[in-house]
């Protein structure tokens, strides 16, 4: 199957500092990724849909100027969190499709202190 | 829009045993079904997927069914081995570049 990274696999920051998380699609090109969130024992739930080019579309309830989003390539797309706090702690986890079927990164576990 | 129940919250079965997990979903316009397993601090690995034109399909040990009429799709995990421990997600989409919608998951225990 196709491979989709996710980079760094893990950081920890101080509560007020931005973190960037970075998401390539390694064999393919991606017009449209997508962005998750995994609390603890719960399911993933989607963030946004980042698309090539253009902006990103935010689900209900989530924050678009905290999480911001830039597809700037086929094959890299960033999730940063702004002015992180504790609650924002959790597996974010982004995906790429490629020939209609989605490919999942191997995660991001954010710690904020 | 779409909402996808999974059932069972966890399972637990013996090693040689088969487990199933069922899930429903709400939008009718809805044509691509994948599991997904996840293992402790990984993201999801597609293990099968069905498309809405077909209502079964078989890969080794592992098999999916899908009832559009009643918008039902099922895991069938035949022969269990303790690798298979895992949470196991159901998701349901619409065209190709649509979300993916997950289900609560189901955590399978395999006991040797």
């Amino acid at each position: 199957g196709a491979v989709v990274s996710q980079h760094p696999s893990w950081v920890i920051c101080k509560s007020g500092t931005s973190v960037k998380i970075e998401c390539r699609s390694l064999d393919f090109q991606a017009t449209t990724m997508f962005w998750y969130r995994q609390f603890p024992k719960q399911s993933l739930m989607l963030m946004a849909t980042s698309n090539e080019g253009s902006k990103a579309t935010y689900e209900q309830g989530v924050e678009k100027d905290k999480f911001l989003i830039n597809h700037a390539s086929l094959t890299l797309s960033t999730l940063t969190v702004t002015s992180a706090h504790p609650e924002d702690s959790s597996f974010y986890i982004c995906s790429a499709v490629t020939q209609e079927t989605q490919y999942f990164g191997p995660g991001t576990r954010l710690l904020v202190l | 829009g779409e909402n996808v129940e999974q059932h069972p919250s966890t399972l637990s079965v013996q090693e040689g045993d088969s487990a199933v997990i069922k899930c429903t979903y709400s939008d009718s316009a809805s044509n691509y079904f994948p599991w997904y397993k996840q293992e402790l601090g990984k993201g999801p690995q597609l293990i099968i997927d069905i498309r809405s034109n077909v209502g079964e399909k078989k890969d080794q040990r592992i098999a999916v069914t899908l009832n559009k009429t009643a918008k039902h799709f099922s895991l069938h995990i035949t022969e269990t081995q303790p690798e298979d421990s895992a949470v196991y997600f159901c998701a349901a989409r619409g065209t190709s570049y649509d979300k993916v919608i997950f289900g609560p998951g189901t955590s399978l225990s395999v006991i040797p």
